[in-house]
């Protein structure tokens, strides 16, 4: 079983839908986060959580919500979509020290038309 | 602020062959690196990192990169290639002066052709 678990993998929907990503994971870690995946333009970070009560905005979170339900589980919403959020969303945990590398679920591909 | 650039959109190499990904970033303080792997319809796979020490460091699946703090770069290296290495490479620095936050470049997709 996957270490860390995102639903749906794949999602098309229309504009002005709300739309929820899912996450969770099995590793134990506090840290959490949300990136964005376009090409070439690498990972950007949306949303991060150091623990249930600590959530914190990343480089691009206009347009985002997230929920930090317990220590496995972070959710990422997008309140009401629009055609330039479709992208390949990416679920991440990592541990408490700076240099463990972060994990990575399999990815959402989300499409908004 | 951090960056990361990686000046290479694409590099192919024969089966067979060394195989170098360039990898180049900026930072205010002591930076973390790291080699993340991406294949088709997967997430990112963690390959290898450099925190201190060697300037040499080994990973997964045969991989290396060479640590060089005079030229800020961190290239990714193998020294020879399968097909099966073909795939999207991301180089990722971590200030740790600056928040611990990680910060991705745009990515290099690697052809190892037979």
């Amino acid at each position: 079983d996957a270490d860390v678990t995102q639903t749906p993998r794949n999602r098309i929907t229309k504009t002005g839908k709300r739309i929820m990503l899912e996450c969770s994971q099995t590793k134990g870690h506090d840290r959490m986060y949300w990136y964005r995946q376009d090409p070439g333009l690498g990972l950007r970070l949306i949303y991060y959580s150091f623990d249930v009560k600590d959530i914190n905005k990343g480089e691009i979170s206009d347009g985002y919500s997230v929920s930090r339900q317990a220590q496995a589980k972070f959710s990422l919403s997008l309140e009401s979509a629009i055609p330039n959020q479709t992208a390949l969303y990416f679920c991440a945990t990592s541990g408490g020290q700076a240099y463990q590398p972060q994990h990575f679920g399999d990815g959402t591909r989300l499409s908004i038309l | 602020a951090q960056s990361v650039a990686q000046p290479e959109d694409q590099v192919n190499v024969a089966e067979g062959n060394p195989l170098t990904v360039k990898c180049t970033y900026s930072v205010s303080g002591n930076p973390y690196l790291f080699w993340y792997v991406q294949y088709p319809n997967r997430g990112l796979q963690f390959l290898l990192k450099y925190i201190t020490g060697d300037n040499l460091v080994k990973g997964s699946y045969g991989f290396e990169a060479e640590f060089n703090k005079s030229q800020t770069s961190f290239h990714l290296k193998k020294p020879s290639a399968l097909v099966s290495d073909s795939a999207l490479y991301f180089c990722a620095v971590r200030d740790y002066d600056a928040g611990n936050m990680l910060t991705f470049g745009g990515g290099t997709r690697l052809m190892v052709k037979p």
